[in-house]
């Protein structure tokens, strides 16, 4: 069965400092990674996304994910934080079907 | 586009009731998805159609759901009859091949039953 983790329920970043937020997987074969993010009384909308090739994708509003195979992991990550980040952001596994499962979301605060 | 549009964005009824959903998907999505959030259980995919055929409902709760798909630009979700625990909101999603897995999400639904 596939699955994904989201370690940290709440990160914390200052304004202008870089942010990482983490994303762990476990899906049979090759899988597919995506990132959404949700603003309040928002649906989520789609970041970005790696199926195959370049283990670094780029995405939306200047966010970039790191594939790594063999940790398993697909983190977020972003150079400069800005306070219109802040928002709950969700990694998502597929396996080449056409279900998604997401995990259980982490709140993004960026101080300030 | 308009984007996947939801009805009612706001719903409060009292226990027992039966409670509609009711989504229209991106004009040309060929894929409709039903997902639950609440702060306990997350992001749960309820149920999927494909070409308005039901592809995946194992994640529909119990019998008291039920989701149609009549045609290509109309679903709903129906809870007959509701409880407190159904509390949620309720997004309805689609997305079109090649890139299925690219989903839009609508505003969705707060449901309240008290």
């Amino acid at each position: 069965a596939q699955s994904v983790a989201q370690p940290e329920d709440q990160v914390n970043v200052a304004e202008g400092n870089p942010l990482t937020v983490k994303c762990t997987y476990s899906v049979s074969g090759n899988p597919y990674l995506f990132w959404y993010v949700q603003y309040p009384n928002r649906g989520l909308q789609f970041l970005l996304k790696y199926i195959t090739g370049d283990n670094l994708v780029k995405g939306s509003y200047g966010f970039e994910a790191e594939f790594n195979k063999s940790q398993t992991s697909f983190h977020l990550k972003k150079p400069s934080a800005l306070v219109s980040d802040s928002a709950l952001y969700f990694c998502a596994v597929s396996r080449r079907d056409d279900k998604i499962i997401f995990g259980k979301g982490t709140r993004l605060h960026i101080l300030p | 586009d308009a984007g996947v549009i939801q009805s009612p964005r706001h719903e409060v009824t009292e226990m027992g009731q039966e409670v509609t959903l009711r989504c229209k998907p991106i004009s040309g999505h060929d894929y409709l998805f039903w997902y639950r959030q609440t702060m306990m259980r997350g992001l749960e995919l309820l149920i999927y159609f494909n070409n308005n055929v039901p592809i995946d409902d194992s994640g529909m709760p119990e019998d008291r759901f039920s989701a149609k798909m009549p045609n290509a630009s109309f679903s709903t979700l129906k809870i007959q009859p509701s409880e407190p625990r159904d509390s949620a909101v309720y997004f309805c999603a689609s997305s079109s091949p090649p890139r299925a897995y690219e989903q839009y999400f609508g505003p969705g639904t707060r449901l309240t039953v008290t």
